[in-house]
């Protein structure tokens, strides 16, 4: 039973390329949600879903697009990336009303 | 912003020794959760406590809600090295989850 699983763990870009992180739960949970965390700023929500085939904006959106294809995957993607966008990403799931699980992060650098 | 804020930002105290941390919100809540988080690590839930609960306990840790003065604090007691991480408190609206700022928490042998 894996949990949440975030790929990949680490990546360096340069300014302008794109990626896209994926995260990926086992546990067939309806809630996903993608945050990221800077120093003294503590977690941030970013986008989040609510199901299969839904998408929703959190307080930190812009510069960030998302899908959610299937249930157990939630995709984040930089179209073009920015140094201001260079931080640790957390994906996290639930189910119903129980507390959300957390996968190990992405640490991401943009140069 | 809705973020929270923890207090202290850090924390280090000995091995045995409470352990005390704040959280102030600023929103109307349904419950309040709090999490660690160890070093590169992902967030891990430790105990929720429901807007019409006044205190809960859950092993080691103690939590405490004042809805009135939109705060709260986690306490634990007998503290371990391996209690030595950050830890947040959370808090809903809707769908949506807002974290605080975090304490660092140091436990030395």
């Amino acid at each position: 039973n894996a949990g949440v699983t975030q790929t990949p763990k680490f990546r360096v870009l340069k300014t302008g390329q794109s990626m896209t992180l994926l995260c990926a739960q086992d546990m067939n949970h309806e809630y996903m949600y993608w945050y990221r965390q800077d120093p003294g700023m503590g977690l941030r929500l970013i986008h989040y879903s609510v199901g299969e085939g839904t998408t929703a904006k959190g307080e930190v959106p812009d510069g960030y697009n998302v899908s959610r294809l299937k249930k157990q995957n939630f995709l984040l993607g930089l179209e073009s990336a920015a140094p201001s966008q260079t931080s640790v990403y957390f994906c996290a799931s639930k189910g119903g009303n129980q507390p959300q699980h957390f996968g190990d992060g992405t640490r991401l650098s943009i140069l | 912003s809705q973020q929270g804020e923890e207090d202290p930002q850090a924390l280090s105290i000995q091995e045995g020794e409470n352990a005390t941390m704040n959280c102030s919100y600023k929103t109307s809540i349904n419950n309040l959760q709090w999490y660690r988080q160890n070093s590169g690590r992902g967030l891990v839930h430790l105990i929720l406590i429901r807007s019409n609960e006044r205190e809960k306990h859950s092993g080691r840790l103690r939590v405490t809600l004042d809805t009135s003065k939109k705060s709260s604090s986690l306490l634990i007691t007998a503290s371990r090295a391996a209690d030595t991480a950050s830890y947040f408190c959370a808090t809903s609206t809707g769908n949506q989850f807002y974290f605080g700022t975090g304490t660092s928490l140091t436990v030395i042998p």
